[in-house]
Order: C-alpha cells, then structure tokens, then sequence
C-alpha cells in the first residue's frame, strides 16, 4: 500500500498560467478529497468525490478551480490563470466510507510567481 | 463564526512533561479526529474519536460530545512529539473535514 500519491511534489507557475494537480487514492477508497493548506487560513477543505461522483465542491473558489474524477484509480485538481495568492500546499485526501480510514497524501507545493 | 476552535495555538514543554491540547466544536458532528504533522510533512491520523476515549500509546483522545469537546493527551512528552496537533470535526451529514488552527508543540531536551 504506497498510500495516497500526489504528484507533482513541488510546482512553480507564472502568474497567468495553468496548473494541474495530480493524486492517486488508495485502492478500494470510495472517496476522495481536495485540501488546501497556507500559513493564513490553515487547511481549508476544496471539494471531494464518492465513487467518481462530485459530491461537494462548495471550498471550491468558483472561478478558475475545477476538479475531476474520470476514474477510480486518480483525481485532477487544475487551476486556470493562476495568482499568487493560489500558492498553497494542496492535499489529497481518501477514505473508505464515512471519514474512519482519512489518509493523506504528501501535499503538492505550489507556488504562482 | 468558527466553527472548530483549538488551543493553545503554541506549547513549549520540557521532555517528560504532559501536554492537554483542546479543541471546541459548537456543530453537530460524526466524529472528532485529530492529526499530527511535521513541518513541510503530511498529515498522520492518529485518532479517529466519535466520542469516548481512545488511548495509543503515550496518546489519548477524549471526546464529549455534550460538552462540545475533544482534548488530545500526550504523557512523558519526548523531542519527537514536536510537530503541529491538528484536530477536525467531521460535521453531522459531511464526510469533509473542518479543521482547528492547530497547535504547534515544541518539546525540549
């Protein structure tokens, strides 16, 4: 069991560009989850998904953020026309039901310049 | 207003004293969890509380739900305890996470 991955690890974008997240639950974890983490606001919850299907993206800012699940095995967070102020640590989360198995992955760092 | 409030947002002990780390919820809730996470690190579980207590190790979690509190107890404290306590409340109806502001222990030698 390599846990939840996320990937890339570390990401520099320019202002103005686009970025896109990648995590892989565990196998057999029906939901996953987006966080966002910064000294400021600390961990605030995107959105998640259970069995593919978007459950709650009411964290999600709902311009230039969109998040998918085009299968069981990964999830995509992407982020159009970044600012810096978008420059967080983005978690991954999954579990296998109501929240009793919640692991996290390693974060992507980014950073909008 | 907020809706999971954790304290101290800072402790600093000497190796072998005990730590109480509190977090007050004012929302209906499936359960209380709490992590650890080291700096530039990613989130460990280390309780998953829907009320009662829980014991690991050093570690003890005691959730209540009438009072509306969790607390997170570490005996003996050790330097690599130091890290940041975050605990999260899994809201009644959400399987999503609201998380305290956490709480950064520093255990000294």
């Amino acid at each position: 069991n390599a846990g939840v991955i996320q990937t890339p690890r570390h990401k520099v974008t320019g202002k103005g560009q686009e970025a896109t997240l990648w995590c892989e639950p565990i196998s057999g974890h029906s939901a996953v989850f987006w966080y966002r983490q910064t000294i400021v606001q600390g961990l605030e919850f995107l959105t998640y998904f259970r069995n593919q299907a978007p459950i709650d993206d009411s964290g999600m800012p709902k311009e230039r953020f969109s998040a998918q699940m085009p299968n069981q095995s990964h999830s995509t967070l992407k982020i159009q026309s970044t600012q810096p102020q978008d420059s967080a640590v983005y978690l991954c989360a999954s579990s296998l039901d109501s929240g009793s198995d919640y692991t996290f992955g390693s974060g992507t760092r980014l950073l909008v310049i | 207003g907020q809706q999971v409030q954790q304290s101290p947002a800072s402790l600093v002990l000497q190796e072998g004293e005990n730590a109480e780390l509190q977090c007050n919820f004012s929302t209906s809730l499936n359960s209380m969890q709490w992590f650890y996470q080291r700096p530039g690190g990613s989130l460990v579980s280390l309780f998953y509380n829907p009320s009662g207590t829980k014991h690991s190790g050093r570690l003890t979690s005691t959730t209540v739900i009438k009072e509306r509190r969790s607390s997170l107890h570490i005996s003996s404290s050790q330097t690599t305890d130091s890290g940041t306590y975050l605990c999260a409340l899994e809201p009644s109806g959400s399987w999503q996470l609201i998380f305290g502001s956490g709480t950064q222990l520093t255990v000294m030698p």
